[in-house]
């Protein structure tokens, strides 16, 4: 079973200041994790994945993600908040086609807001 | 380009009727799934397909249904079955390898 938490329904923060949205996961296998954004309305649009690579993953928009096994966890983190990252963000894991067919479970969501 | 259609964008019911939305892509991936996503919920899946003629339930299945004819095509039928289905949708397939999801604008059902 597979599992995602998302620490945070809503988080604020100041136009440059740094963002750290907070995911921690649970997998009875090597994950996959993901990161997705949304705007109002709209499908979701990937940020950044990993894959078994390298643990730090770069994305779009200036966003970043680290994975740390040990702390079963998967947070994004951008150095630099924009007016436009103000969406809603959900982290998901996947077992990439295994016992779970791929299927994406879903973090409950953290909305970001972004002040002038 | 290569993606996912879901028609219509907006769609408007009365209690008791039974509802089609459409999902449609031109990537030849061949798993699809559908996700229904409520305030504070995230996304849960209600179906998934692997494979044409096959799928299975997701974790809320109840209350809808499904057909993957073709590889093209994945529909999802909410029925009156179902309690609460005033929600938005999402239609996403996943490209062979596990790591590639594209999903689809999404269809937001209303029962009116």
């Amino acid at each position: 079973a597979q599992s995602v938490t998302q620490l945070g329904s809503h988080v604020s923060v100041s136009e440059g200041a740094l963002v750290l949205l907070r995911c921690n996961y649970s997998s009875s296998v090597p994950p996959y994790l993901f990161w997705y954004v949304q705007y109002p309305n709209q499908g979701l649009q990937l940020l950044l994945k990993y894959t078994s690579a390298a643990t730090l993953v770069k994305g779009i928009n200036g966003f970043e993600a680290e994975f740390k096994k040990s702390e079963t966890s998967f947070h994004l983190t951008k150095p630099s908040a924009h007016m436009s990252d103000a969406a809603e963000y959900f982290c998901a894991v996947s077992d990439a086609g295994g016992t779970s067919y791929g299927k994406l479970t879903f973090g409950q969501g953290t909305i970001l807001t972004v002040h002038p | 380009d290569g993606g996912i259609t879901q028609s219509p964008k907006y769609l408007f019911r009365k209690e008791g009727q039974n509802v089609t939305l459409s999902c449609e892509q031109n990537l030849n991936h061949d798993a699809m799934y559908w996700y229904r996503q409520d305030p504070g919920q995230g996304l849960r899946l209600i179906y998934y397909s692997q494979i044409v003629n096959d799928f299975q339930k997701g974790d809320i299945a109840e209350g809808y249904s499904v057909s993957r004819e073709k590889k093209e095509s994945f529909p999802l039928t909410v029925t009156s079955a179902q309690k609460n289905p005033t929600a938005f949708y999402l239609c996403a397939s996943r490209a062979p390898g596990g790591n590639g999801y594209t999903f689809g604008s999404g269809t937001r059902l209303t029962v009116v």
